[in-house]
């Protein structure tokens, strides 16, 4: 079975800085997907940045950034340029596509500091 | 833009009593989901749905559990005698089912079962 895993349940970054949230994942697929989600107070669940396996190019959306280490199973979030907004619970997800579930981390709290 | 809209926004029963969840997915889109989140954890999958039937279910998706899609537009999960740990947040969740493999969520339901 699929596994994704968040080991740092809390981080915290000064505003205008760089924080890089971690995320690894387990499968024997060679093809799938993976998202990172931003879920705000409100709880509504954002979609920040989406990679494809197949992809070696790693995934880039204004201020965010991923590190897709597909060897090493591992898929980080860099978040560049810190700002209020960004704090929020940030959850890692695994997809091998439609009419496949979605496979959530445990999700971190992203903090910033003004 | 297209979105997922769910009714109602926050829920609150009696344990022991029904409740219907409602969700509209986005009109093309071809495959449905039900999420969970309990307060602080992490995201869970329930269920998805296409082509009229359940594809796939977890184990939190006991009898007590039923998706339907009544009418071609609406997506409704029922739960028909609530537990207090049925408290949570469900999202609703659908994807076109084409290349681009991106789940839109809609904004929750926030259930309460005291």
């Amino acid at each position: 079975a699929q596994t994704v895993t968040q080991s740092q349940p809390e981080m915290s970054v000064q505003e205008a800085e760089t924080v890089t949230l971690s995320c690894t994942y387990d499968t024997s697929e060679s093809d799938y997907y993976l998202f990172w989600y931003k879920q705000p107070p409100s709880r509504q669940m954002i979609l920040v940045i989406r990679q494809e396996a197949y992809k070696q190019q790693n995934a880039t959306e204004n201020r965010f950034s991923v590190n897709f280490q597909k060897a090493a199973k591992s898929f980080s979030l860099k978040i560049s340029d810190s700002q209020l907004g960004d704090a929020a619970m940030y959850f890692c997800a695994y997809f091998t596509g439609a009419n496949s579930k979605l496979t959530f981390g445990k999700g971190i709290t992203l903090s910033v500091r003004p | 833009e297209p979105e997922v809209t769910q009714t109602p926004s926050h829920q609150v029963t009696q344990m022991g009593q029904e409740v219907i969840l409602r969700c509209v997915p986005i009109s093309n889109h071809l495959y449905f989901y039900w999420y969970r989140q309990i307060l602080g954890q992490k995201v869970e999958f329930l269920v998805s749905f296409y082509n009229n039937e359940i594809s796939e279910k977890s184990e939190i998706f006991d009898d007590q559990f039923s998706v339907e899609r009544p009418d071609g537009s609406n997506f409704t999960l029922k739960i028909r005698s609530t537990k207090l740990e049925d408290s949570a947040m469900y999202f609703c969740a659908s994807i076109q089912g084409s290349s681009y493999n991106e789940q839109f969520f809609g904004p929750g339901t926030r259930l309460t079962v005291l």
